[in-house]
C-alpha cells in the first residue's frame, strides 16, 4: 500500500460543476494535509491545507478531512477550464523522522 | 519578491559528468528541500535541511549530495551523473520543519542525462 494514494484520473467535469478529488493515507499519526495544484510543465503551488477533522473553505475550494477514515478530499465548486491541472495531495506524517509524502496526483480536466 | 529561485532551468549532461543545481529563497525560511519528480512516481524527497547548518537524507538520496551554504541557499550536487537521474528537480522552502508547514516551490530544473 502506498503511503499516500490518489486516483491518477483524468477526472473530467463540465464547466460549472463540482470537482471532487480524493486522497487516502496510511499513517494514522499524520497531522497535516496539503493540496497543491500543478499545471503541466510548472511547479506545484499550494492551494490550501487542513489539520482538523471537518471542512475548511477558501473561496471555491473546500478541503475535507476525516482522520478516522484516513481520507482527505478537495472540492472545487463552479469548476473553470483554468482549473484543469494535476492536483497533488501531500501528507506531513507525524510519527518518527520527518516525512512529507506526496501522492502521484489526480489530473483534472474541466470541459468548456 | 522572487520566492524560490532555481538555476539552471534546463541542463543536458553526459553520463559521468558532475554538476550542481542551485537554489535560493528570499522568504527568510528556515527549512529547504530538494525533490525529484518522475512520471508516475510523484514528487520524492532527496534531501532536506531543517535549518542552516543541518542536512538530512530523504527518500531517495543515493547519488546526490547537498550543501546548505547559508540560510538562503541550498545546493544539490550530482557527482557522477547517471541516466536514472534524468528528472525534473524542484527546490522548496518552508518557514520551519514540522507539522503544518506548507512548502513553496521553485520553477524546477529539467535535467537530462545522456
Amino acid at each position: 500500500q502506498k503511503e499516500v494514494e490518489q486516483n491518477s484520473g483524468p477526472l473530467s467535469v463540465p464547466e460549472g460543476a463540482i470537482a471532487s478529488l480524493n486522497c487516502t493515507y496510511s499513517d494514522r499519526g499524520s497531522q497535516s494535509f496539503f493540496w497543491y495544484r500543478q499545471y503541466s510543465g510548472k511547479s506545484p503551488e499550494l492551494i490550501m491545507f487542513i489539520y482538523s477533522n471537518g471542512d475548511k473553505e477558501d473561496g471555491r475550494f473546500t478541503a475535507q478531512l476525516n482522520k478516522a477514515s484516513q481520507y482527505v478530499s478537495l472540492l472545487i465548486r463552479d469548476s473553470q477550464p483554468s482549473d484543469s491541472a494535476t492536483y497533488l495531495c501531500a501528507v506531513n506524517m507525524g510519527s518518527g523522522a520527518y516525512k512529507y509524502i506526496f501522492g502521484t496526483g489526480t489530473r483534472l480536466k474541466v470541459l468548456a | 519578491n522572487a520566492g524560490v529561485t532555481q538555476t539552471p532551468k534546463f541542463q543536458v549532461l553526459k553520463t559521468g559528468q558532475s554538476m550542481t543545481l542551485q537554489c535560493a529563497q528570499d522568504m527568510n525560511h528556515n527549512s529547504m528541500y530538494w525533490y525529484r519528480q518522475d512520471p508516475g512516481m510523484g514528487l520524492r524527497l532527496i534531501y532536506y535541511s531543517a535549518s542552516e547548518g543541518t542536512t538530512d537524507k530523504g527518500e531517495v538520496p543515493n547519488g546526490y549530495n547537498v550543501s546548505r551554504l547559508n540560510k538562503r541557499e541550498f545546493s544539490l550536487r550530482l557527482e557522477s551523473a547517471a541516466p536514472s537521474q534524468t528528472s525534473v528537480y524542484f527546490c522548496a522552502s518552508s518557514e520551519a520543519l514540522g507539522v503544518g508547514q506548507p512548502q513553496h516551490f521553485g520553477d524546477g530544473t529539467r535535467l537530462s542525462i545522456l
